[in-house]
C-alpha cells in the first residue's frame, strides 16, 4: 500500500526557512516523479514543484522559483522541499504527491495528508 | 499558462440526483491530459478520473468524465451521501501544472 507522510511544517517568521520532508513507502520510489502541492486555508490546490525519479529534472512554479528547492534521497525513500525567504502568502498545507509515471506531465495518483506551514510574525 | 475555470462554484443537489460539473481551459489541453479529484473536509484530494475519461482504481462507475480541447465535464450519475465534497480539475499537458478553482457539491 502506498503511503506518503509529510513532516517539517510549523510557524515561521517572514523571511524564515523550513525543510519539509515526505517519507514514502509501498512503491519503488526512484521510479516515479514526485511533486509538492499546496493549499492555502480555505483555498484551492496549487502546484508548487516537481522532481523526476532520478532527481535530475526539477520544476517550479514561478511564485516560488529561486526561494524553494526540491530534492530527493532515493536511498531513504524521502522527498524534500527546502523553503526559504518565506512570505505570508506561502502559508498553506503542503501536500506531497506521487505521479503514476516518471514524469510530472501526469496526474497525482497518491497524496499524503499534508504538513502545515504558517508564516507570521 | 493554461487557466482552468470550474463552474458552477457551488452545486446544491439532493442524494440520488445527477451532478454535472464543468471545467473550461483557456487553451486546448494536449491529448486530453486532464484529471479530476475529490476532496472532503480535512482530507487529502483523491484521484477520480485520469486522461479526461478513465476512472482511477476503485472509483465507482457513477463517476464519469468526458470532453476534449477546452471543455471537460465530470458527471456523477446518482449522488450518494459520501459524494458531497469539493471537486477539482487539473491539466498536465503543459507546464505549469494547473488546477481549477473547484466546485463544491453540497446537500440541498
Amino acid at each position: 500500500e502506498v503511503h506518503l507522510l509529510e513532516s517539517g511544517g510549523g510557524l515561521v517568521q517572514p523571511g524564515g526557512s523550513l525543510r519539509l520532508s515526505c517519507a514514502a513507502s509501498g512503491f519503488s520510489f526512484a521510479n516515479y516523479a514526485m511533486s509538492w502541492v499546496r493549499q492555502a486555508p480555505g483555498g484551492g490546490l496549487k502546484w508548487v514543484s516537481s522532481i523526476g525519479g532520478s532527481g535530475t529534472a526539477t520544476y517550479y512554479a514561478d511564485s516560488v522559483k529561486g526561494r524553494f528547492t526540491i530534492s530527493r534521497d532515493n536511498s531513504k525513500n524521502t522527498l524534500y522541499l527546502q523553503v526559504n525567504s518565506l512570505r505570508a502568502e506561502d502559508t498553506a498545507l503542503y501536500y506531497c504527491a506521487k505521479h503514476p509515471y516518471d514524469t510530472n506531465r501526469a496526474s497525482f495518483d497518491y497524496w499524503g495528508q499534508g504538513t502545515l506551514v504558517t508564516v507570521s510574525s | 499558462e493554461i487557466v482552468l475555470t470550474q463552474s458552477p462554484g457551488t452545486l446544491s443537489l439532493s442524494p440520488g440526483e445527477r451532478a454535472i460539473l464543468s471545467c473550461r481551459a483557456s487553451q486546448s489541453v494536449i491529448t486530453r491530459y486532464l484529471a479530476w479529484y475529490q476532496q472532503k473536509p480535512g482530507q487529502a484530494p483523491r484521484l477520480l478520473i485520469d486522461g479526461a475519461s478513465s476512472r482511477a482504481t476503485g472509483i465507482p462507475d457513477r463517476f464519469s468524465g468526458s470532453g476534449s480541447g477546452t471543455d471537460f465535464t465530470l458527471t456523477i450519475s446518482r449522488l450518494e451521501p459520501e459524494d458531497f465534497a469539493v471537486y477539482y480539475c487539473q491539466q498536465y499537458g503543459r507546464s505549469p501544472l494547473a488546477f481549477g478553482g473547484g466546485t463544491k457539491v453540497e446537500i440541498k
